[in-house]
């Protein structure tokens, strides 16, 4: 158990609607990402939030979005959901006091969406 | 960001050793070498990461070569709970991660 959350886990929903995915950081961990994992395109970063505010992006799509609250937790909102947006949704966290490379990233159990 | 080559697959006998290798040519001096692996139906998990001398853990050992542009990820003892993708990532200032295709180790019993 890595200590990281992530609720659902699992999420069935139509083309063209909208999920909200949730994500609870390991106790004392201020980054969260979030990485998108599909057969065709394997474990993507999709992007980095530390301390509330958004630090880095890697592929999201305009129709996603994301942010950290003030208790830490994280939400990633998918809209406009097309069939190639199934996937595995996975939420990591790490201490990250800088911009170090030295500190390891605890994955959470991921959110499994299909998109039908 | 620098790039990585592992083999697709590898294969090893339980309770054996098992190197799986990592390539880097491209690795700058501040690049971290991180492993990372995801077992079946799992989210990714850390394993153990390096700069530039040998590093020891309760998983596994991680051997950088002295150019730094190859490094290898060292089981002590496989075990069928060891079947996973093995992920060699080099890490730079940013602290997000950007995987490969990885080396699928299948332990066979």
């Amino acid at each position: 158990d890595s200590g990281v959350t992530q609720t659902p886990k699992h999420l069935i929903t139509a083309t063209g609607q909208r999920v909200t995915l949730r994500c609870s950081p390991r106790s004392g961990d201020l980054s969260v990402y979030w990485y998108q994992q599909s057969l065709d395109q394997g474990l993507q970063f999709l992007i980095q939030y530390y301390n509330g505010e958004e630090r880095a992006k890697g592929n999201i799509l305009e129709r996603f979005s994301a942010q950290q609250f003030p208790d830490l937790h994280s939400e990633l909102n998918l809209s406009s959901l097309e069939l190639g947006d199934s996937a595995l949704y996975f939420c990591a966290s790490s201490v990250d006091p800088s911009e170090s490379s030295s500190y390891e990233q605890y994955f959470g159990p991921g959110t499994r969406l299909t998109v039908t | 960001d620098a790039k990585t080559t592992q083999p697709n697959s590898m294969e090893s006998n339980e309770e054996e050793p098992v190197h799986l290798p990592c390539n880097h040519s491209t690795i700058s001096g501040t690049d971290y070498i991180h492993w990372y692996r995801q077992l079946p139906s799992q989210g990714p998990e850390y394993v153990i990461h390096g700069l530039t001398s040998n590093v020891n853990n309760r998983m596994a050992s991680l051997a950088i070569a002295e150019d730094r542009k190859s490094s290898t990820l060292i089981l002590h003892r496989a075990t069928l709970r060891d079947a996973a993708v093995y992920y060699c990532i080099l890490k730079t200032g940013a602290n997000n991660l950007f995987f490969g295709t990885g080396t699928r180790l299948t332990v066979i019993p």
